[in-house]
């Protein structure tokens, strides 16, 4: 059984620049959620996909998008970058049902914003 | 408006002995709450959960305790080892929507030998 994978590992870019980050879910997976850690805090919910379509956001800026593909990969897409969207950023599968199933985090992509 | 706290951002143990680790929420309305663990260049790991019905959950060395009165729940690894050493998240499901976790600020756990 294949684990969460995100890609790049680290990124580094200017600000008002673009960036996608990438996600591939774990096998069986069909629900993507993407959560920004900063420094010293706690992950952050993004945005939530589930059968290609945003299925919930939290508190983040249009210039904050995403996409699922019909293999329930995700991309993360930040646009006009600022130096506050320097982070961790985290992509988390888990498969919807009536009862609650985990989210199994991958190892991030670590931006940095100059 | 921060809806989950962990107010000790680290916390030393000796290995072998009890690690207790807290956490404080606001909202009622969360119906799961969990607990994950976050090695350095890697992803929070999932530890154990509770349901809101419930006021404790086993597994192992691990147990959480959740009282609901007092919106509080607490993670106890006994006994303690070397390998415990991480940071500890603890998270809370909002029922509204999306399966949303709302995270702490994470306690650093160091078990000293």
């Amino acid at each position: 059984e294949t684990g969460v994978t995100q890609s790049p590992t680290h990124l580094i870019k200017t600000r008002g620049q673009q960036v996608t980050l990438r996600c591939s879910s774990q096998s069986g997976h069909n629900t993507v959620s993407w959560y920004q850690q900063a420094l010293g805090q706690g992950p952050q919910f993004i945005f939530q996909y589930y059968r290609e379509e945003e299925n919930g956001r939290g508190n983040f800026p249009p210039r904050f998008s995403g996409l699922q593909f019909p293999n329930y990969s995700s991309e993360l897409n930040v646009n006009a970058l600022e130096l506050d969207d320097s982070a961790l950023y985290l992509c988390a599968s888990s498969t919807r049902g009536r009862s609650y199933n985990e989210q199994f985090f991958g190892p991030g992509t670590r931006l940095t914003v100059l | 408006d921060q809806q989950v706290k962990q107010n000790s951002p680290s916390l030393s143990v000796q290995e072998g002995r009890i690690s207790i680790l807290n956490c404080d929420y606001t909202n009622s309305m969360f119906d799961y709450f969990l607990w994950y663990k976050k090695y350095p260049a890697e992803g929070p790991t999932f530890l154990i959960s509770i349901s809101s019905i419930k006021d404790k959950n086993e597994d192992g060395r691990f147990t959480v305790f959740l009282n609901k009165s007092a919106k509080h729940l607490s993670l106890h690894i006994v006994p303690s080892q070397p390998g415990d050493s991480a940071v500890y998240f603890c998270a809370a499901k909002d029922p509204q929507g999306a399966q949303k976790l709302v995270f702490g600020q994470g306690t650093r756990l160091t078990i000293n030998p």
